[in-house]
Protein backbone atom coordinates (compact mmCIF):
# COMPACT_ATOMS: atom_id res chain seq x y z
CA UNK A 1 0.00 0.00 0.00
CA UNK A 2 1.43 3.66 -0.89
CA UNK A 3 1.44 6.39 0.92
CA UNK A 4 -0.33 9.67 0.05
CA UNK A 5 2.15 11.30 -3.17
CA UNK A 6 2.24 14.91 -4.18
CA UNK A 7 3.26 16.39 -7.45
CA UNK A 8 5.36 17.98 -8.44
CA UNK A 9 7.48 18.86 -5.50
CA UNK A 10 8.82 22.28 -6.16
CA UNK A 11 6.78 24.86 -8.58
CA UNK A 12 7.74 28.51 -9.50
CA UNK A 13 5.30 30.86 -11.29
CA UNK A 14 5.06 34.49 -11.91
CA UNK A 15 1.72 36.26 -10.63
CA UNK A 16 -0.82 36.42 -12.18
CA UNK A 17 -0.72 32.59 -13.77
CA UNK A 18 -2.69 29.70 -12.99
CA UNK A 19 -1.08 26.96 -11.61
CA UNK A 20 -2.35 22.88 -10.78
CA UNK A 21 -1.36 20.74 -8.19
CA UNK A 22 -1.69 17.11 -8.17
CA UNK A 23 -2.19 14.82 -5.29
CA UNK A 24 -2.81 10.72 -5.06
CA UNK A 25 -4.72 9.37 -1.71
CA UNK A 26 -3.78 5.82 -0.12
CA UNK A 27 -5.79 3.64 -1.43
CA UNK A 28 -9.60 3.41 -0.21
CA UNK A 29 -9.76 6.49 0.85
CA UNK A 30 -13.10 8.63 0.31
CA UNK A 31 -11.75 11.97 1.79
CA UNK A 32 -9.27 14.19 0.14
CA UNK A 33 -7.86 17.85 2.13
CA UNK A 34 -5.90 20.15 1.40
CA UNK A 35 -3.97 23.14 3.34
CA UNK A 36 -1.89 26.00 2.64
CA UNK A 37 1.38 26.09 4.80
CA UNK A 38 2.62 29.13 4.76
CA UNK A 39 6.77 29.48 6.06
CA UNK A 40 6.68 29.35 9.70
CA UNK A 41 2.74 28.57 10.17
CA UNK A 42 0.65 25.64 10.95
CA UNK A 43 -1.37 24.36 8.06
CA UNK A 44 -4.43 25.98 7.19
CA UNK A 45 -7.67 24.40 5.75
CA UNK A 46 -8.55 25.25 2.19
CA UNK A 47 -11.04 22.51 1.29
CA UNK A 48 -12.30 18.85 1.44
CA UNK A 49 -13.42 16.39 -0.93
CA UNK A 50 -15.82 13.55 0.26
CA UNK A 51 -16.87 11.26 -2.62
CA UNK A 52 -15.79 14.09 -5.03
CA UNK A 53 -17.88 16.38 -3.96
CA UNK A 54 -16.58 19.37 -2.05
CA UNK A 55 -17.68 18.93 1.59
CA UNK A 56 -16.28 21.96 3.77
CA UNK A 57 -14.21 24.91 2.42
CA UNK A 58 -12.12 27.47 4.91
CA UNK A 59 -11.35 30.99 4.21
CA UNK A 60 -10.04 30.98 0.85
CA UNK A 61 -11.44 32.74 -2.29
CA UNK A 62 -13.30 31.37 -5.22
CA UNK A 63 -10.09 31.07 -7.79
CA UNK A 64 -8.58 28.28 -5.19
CA UNK A 65 -10.91 25.16 -6.59
CA UNK A 66 -10.25 21.63 -6.49
CA UNK A 67 -11.49 17.85 -8.30
CA UNK A 68 -11.33 14.55 -6.88
CA UNK A 69 -11.44 11.61 -9.11
CA UNK A 70 -12.46 8.21 -9.06
CA UNK A 71 -9.15 6.97 -9.16
CA UNK A 72 -8.36 8.58 -5.58
CA UNK A 73 -6.42 11.15 -6.85
CA UNK A 74 -7.06 14.97 -6.39
CA UNK A 75 -6.05 18.37 -7.83
CA UNK A 76 -5.51 21.75 -6.43
CA UNK A 77 -5.91 25.01 -8.58
CA UNK A 78 -5.00 28.41 -8.26
CA UNK A 79 -5.91 31.06 -10.19
CA UNK A 80 -4.81 34.28 -10.82
CA UNK A 81 -1.76 33.68 -8.86
CA UNK A 82 -0.75 36.63 -6.00
CA UNK A 83 2.74 36.63 -4.50
CA UNK A 84 1.07 35.77 -0.89
CA UNK A 85 0.14 32.21 -2.09
CA UNK A 86 3.57 31.51 -2.14
CA UNK A 87 3.75 28.43 0.51
CA UNK A 88 4.02 24.73 1.29
CA UNK A 89 0.31 22.90 -0.12
CA UNK A 90 -0.22 19.55 1.61
CA UNK A 91 -2.67 17.00 0.39
CA UNK A 92 -3.58 15.02 3.17
CA UNK A 93 -6.09 11.71 2.84
CA UNK A 94 -8.34 9.72 5.18
CA UNK A 95 -10.85 6.94 5.51
CA UNK A 96 -13.76 9.31 6.35
CA UNK A 97 -13.91 12.91 7.18
CA UNK A 98 -10.90 14.96 8.21
CA UNK A 99 -12.02 16.13 11.30
CA UNK A 100 -12.68 12.67 13.05
CA UNK A 101 -10.25 10.10 10.82
CA UNK A 102 -6.48 10.21 11.33
CA UNK A 103 -5.41 11.98 8.14
CA UNK A 104 -2.31 10.70 5.90
CA UNK A 105 -0.23 13.71 4.62
CA UNK A 106 1.81 13.79 1.54
CA UNK A 107 4.91 15.61 1.54
CA UNK A 108 3.72 18.61 -0.19
CA UNK A 109 4.67 20.81 -2.69
CA UNK A 110 6.79 24.09 -2.54
CA UNK A 111 4.87 26.53 -5.03
CA UNK A 112 7.02 29.84 -5.17
CA UNK A 113 5.20 32.69 -6.89
CA UNK A 114 7.54 35.49 -8.44
CA UNK B 1 -13.96 31.79 15.50
CA UNK B 2 -12.39 28.79 17.02
CA UNK B 3 -9.16 29.10 17.42
CA UNK B 4 -5.77 26.84 19.15
CA UNK B 5 -2.85 28.53 20.39
CA UNK B 6 0.32 26.55 21.45
CA UNK B 7 2.33 28.54 23.52
CA UNK B 8 6.21 28.35 22.79
CA UNK B 9 7.22 28.69 18.82
CA UNK B 10 10.67 26.86 20.27
CA UNK B 11 11.17 24.69 23.02
CA UNK B 12 15.16 22.88 23.61
CA UNK B 13 15.33 20.53 26.04
CA UNK B 14 18.54 17.75 26.67
CA UNK B 15 18.20 14.41 25.77
CA UNK B 16 16.41 12.58 29.15
CA UNK B 17 14.75 15.40 29.71
CA UNK B 18 10.64 15.94 29.74
CA UNK B 19 8.80 17.10 27.12
CA UNK B 20 5.93 19.42 27.53
CA UNK B 21 4.28 21.18 24.29
CA UNK B 22 1.89 23.56 25.68
CA UNK B 23 -1.83 24.01 23.18
CA UNK B 24 -5.19 25.37 24.70
CA UNK B 25 -8.33 25.80 22.46
CA UNK B 26 -11.25 28.16 22.57
CA UNK B 27 -14.40 26.31 22.75
CA UNK B 28 -17.07 26.35 24.89
CA UNK B 29 -17.77 22.53 23.50
CA UNK B 30 -15.08 19.59 23.81
CA UNK B 31 -13.94 19.56 20.02
CA UNK B 32 -11.99 16.80 18.90
CA UNK B 33 -8.20 17.19 19.31
CA UNK B 34 -5.36 16.06 17.45
CA UNK B 35 -1.42 16.20 17.94
CA UNK B 36 0.69 16.09 14.49
CA UNK B 37 4.40 15.86 14.10
CA UNK B 38 6.31 16.97 11.09
CA UNK B 39 9.72 16.30 10.48
CA UNK B 40 12.07 18.27 7.78
CA UNK B 41 10.68 17.80 4.67
CA UNK B 42 8.19 15.31 5.11
CA UNK B 43 4.15 15.33 5.57
CA UNK B 44 2.61 15.37 8.71
CA UNK B 45 2.13 12.80 10.81
CA UNK B 46 -0.94 11.90 13.57
CA UNK B 47 0.86 11.27 17.08
CA UNK B 48 -2.48 11.00 18.96
CA UNK B 49 -6.05 12.05 18.85
CA UNK B 50 -9.08 12.88 21.47
CA UNK B 51 -12.22 12.43 20.35
CA UNK B 52 -14.42 11.00 23.47
CA UNK B 53 -13.68 8.86 26.53
CA UNK B 54 -10.59 8.79 28.44
CA UNK B 55 -9.35 12.37 29.08
CA UNK B 56 -5.62 10.94 28.81
CA UNK B 57 -4.55 9.25 25.13
CA UNK B 58 -1.49 7.57 24.41
CA UNK B 59 0.26 8.24 20.97
CA UNK B 60 3.20 6.70 19.37
CA UNK B 61 6.67 6.99 19.92
CA UNK B 62 6.02 7.39 23.59
CA UNK B 63 4.43 10.33 23.81
CA UNK B 64 0.69 11.37 25.30
CA UNK B 65 -1.43 13.86 26.04
CA UNK B 66 -4.36 14.86 28.49
CA UNK B 67 -7.40 16.24 27.48
CA UNK B 68 -8.35 18.81 30.41
CA UNK B 69 -11.95 20.26 29.75
CA UNK B 70 -12.11 22.79 32.80
CA UNK B 71 -8.31 24.53 31.49
CA UNK B 72 -9.53 24.01 27.59
CA UNK B 73 -5.92 22.81 27.34
CA UNK B 74 -4.22 19.20 26.06
CA UNK B 75 -0.98 19.68 26.15
CA UNK B 76 1.63 17.12 24.89
CA UNK B 77 4.36 15.50 27.18
CA UNK B 78 7.09 12.79 26.78
CA UNK B 79 9.15 11.56 30.04
CA UNK B 80 11.90 11.33 28.19
CA UNK B 81 13.40 13.20 24.88
CA UNK B 82 15.21 11.56 22.55
CA UNK B 83 17.15 13.09 19.92
CA UNK B 84 15.03 11.51 17.33
CA UNK B 85 11.79 13.99 18.28
CA UNK B 86 13.46 16.94 17.16
CA UNK B 87 10.72 18.20 14.63
CA UNK B 88 7.86 20.21 14.36
CA UNK B 89 4.57 19.76 16.50
CA UNK B 90 1.20 20.96 15.66
CA UNK B 91 -1.86 21.21 17.94
CA UNK B 92 -5.22 20.88 16.34
CA UNK B 93 -8.93 21.10 16.92
CA UNK B 94 -12.07 20.02 15.28
CA UNK B 95 -14.27 22.54 16.18
CA UNK B 96 -17.76 21.36 17.30
CA UNK B 97 -20.49 20.51 14.02
CA UNK B 98 -17.52 20.85 11.50
CA UNK B 99 -15.52 18.46 9.56
CA UNK B 100 -12.53 20.99 9.20
CA UNK B 101 -9.26 20.90 11.08
CA UNK B 102 -7.71 24.23 12.51
CA UNK B 103 -4.18 23.57 13.68
CA UNK B 104 -2.10 25.79 15.63
CA UNK B 105 1.09 27.87 14.27
CA UNK B 106 3.65 24.77 15.42
CA UNK B 107 6.18 24.62 18.24
CA UNK B 108 9.47 23.86 17.24
CA UNK B 109 11.69 21.20 19.62
CA UNK B 110 14.97 21.15 19.45
CA UNK B 111 16.84 18.15 21.56
CA UNK B 112 20.35 18.64 22.66
CA UNK B 113 23.07 15.44 23.50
Amino acid sequence: ETGVTQSPTHLIKTRGQQVTLRCSSQSGHNTVSWYQQALGQGPQFIFQYYREEENGRGNFPPRFSGLQFPNYSSELNVNALELDDSALYLCASSLGLAGVDEQFFGPGTRLTVL
Amino acid sequence: AQSVTQLGSHVSVSEGALVLLRCNYSSSVPPYLFWYVQYPNQGLQLLLKYTTGATLVKGINGFEAEFKKSETSFHLTKPSAHMSDAAEYFCAVTPYNTDKLIFGTGTRLQVFP
